[in-house]
């Protein structure tokens, strides 16, 4: 069965304080693995796509690394505004298109 | 703005009821998906259709149903309203469902609808 799997459930940062959120995963063929952000009461926001072992991609204070069994996402000096939930997802190749999701790390950033 | 437009954003109702969940898609994907999101279970896979129809089918319960309408439009319906049923849930769609696509395609996701069942 694919599954993904997120730790920490929660994180708490100093502002400035760089860490990693790491997400595992399981999956019958990977089409991609993709990274989302979600603030409180609204709607996951795209971040990245990962198709292959190997693969980097940044975008500002985030860097998204792709292993053979997991992916892990680097938030190099965290502001406040950093604050949100990020989810892992992927999707398999036999299972189309839809997105199998962890169940995220809530991050929080402290001024 | 994603996009992707879901109504009604927040619908309170009682056990046994039945609602529906409307969802536009964003202009020019032809796929819709359903994710249910609670507190405990995290974000749900429920049902795809693409261009009409049916695509794939996650963890949907018998009492709920979907459709895409020939505007693409997709309507959601929850019926015999469980307490359990209260959940966010979450419209995507993405502009290509050709499982024989070697590329990986980003789901864009709406700003949910909030239902509470009392």
């Amino acid at each position: 069965e694919d599954q993904v799997t997120q730790s920490p459930e929660a994180l708490r940062l100093q502002e400035g304080e760089s860490s990693s959120l790491n997400c595992s995963y399981t999956v019958s063929g990977l089409r991609g693995l993709f990274w989302y952000r979600q603030d409180p009461g609204k709607g996951p926001e795209f971040l990245f796509t990962l198709y292959s072992a190997g693969e980097e991609k940044e975008k500002e204070r985030l860097k998204a690394t792709l292993t053979k069994k997991e992916s892990f996402l680097h938030i190099t000096a965290p502001k406040p505004e950093d604050s949100a939930t990020y989810l892992c997802a992927v999707q398999a190749r036999k299972a189309g298109t839809a997105l199998i999701f962890g169940k995220g790390t809530t991050l929080s950033v402290s001024s | 703005d994603s996009g992707v437009t879901q109504t009604p954003k927040h619908l309170i109702t009682a056990t046994g009821q039945r609602v529906t969940l409307r969802c536009s898609p964003r202009s020019g994907d032809l796929s819709v998906y359903w994710y249910q999101q609670s507190l405990d279970q995290g974000l749900q896979f429920l049902i795809q259709y693409y261009n009409g129809e049916e695509r794939a089918k996650g963890n949907i319960l018998e009492r709920f149903s979907a459709q895409q309408f020939p505007d693409l439009h997709s309507e959601l319906n929850l019926s015999s309203l469980e307490l359990g049923d209260s959940a966010l849930y979450f419209c995507a769609s993405s502009d290509n469902s050709d499982i024989r696509s070697s590329g990986a395609n980003v789901l864009t996701f709406g700003a949910g609808s909030r239902l509470t069942v009392l």
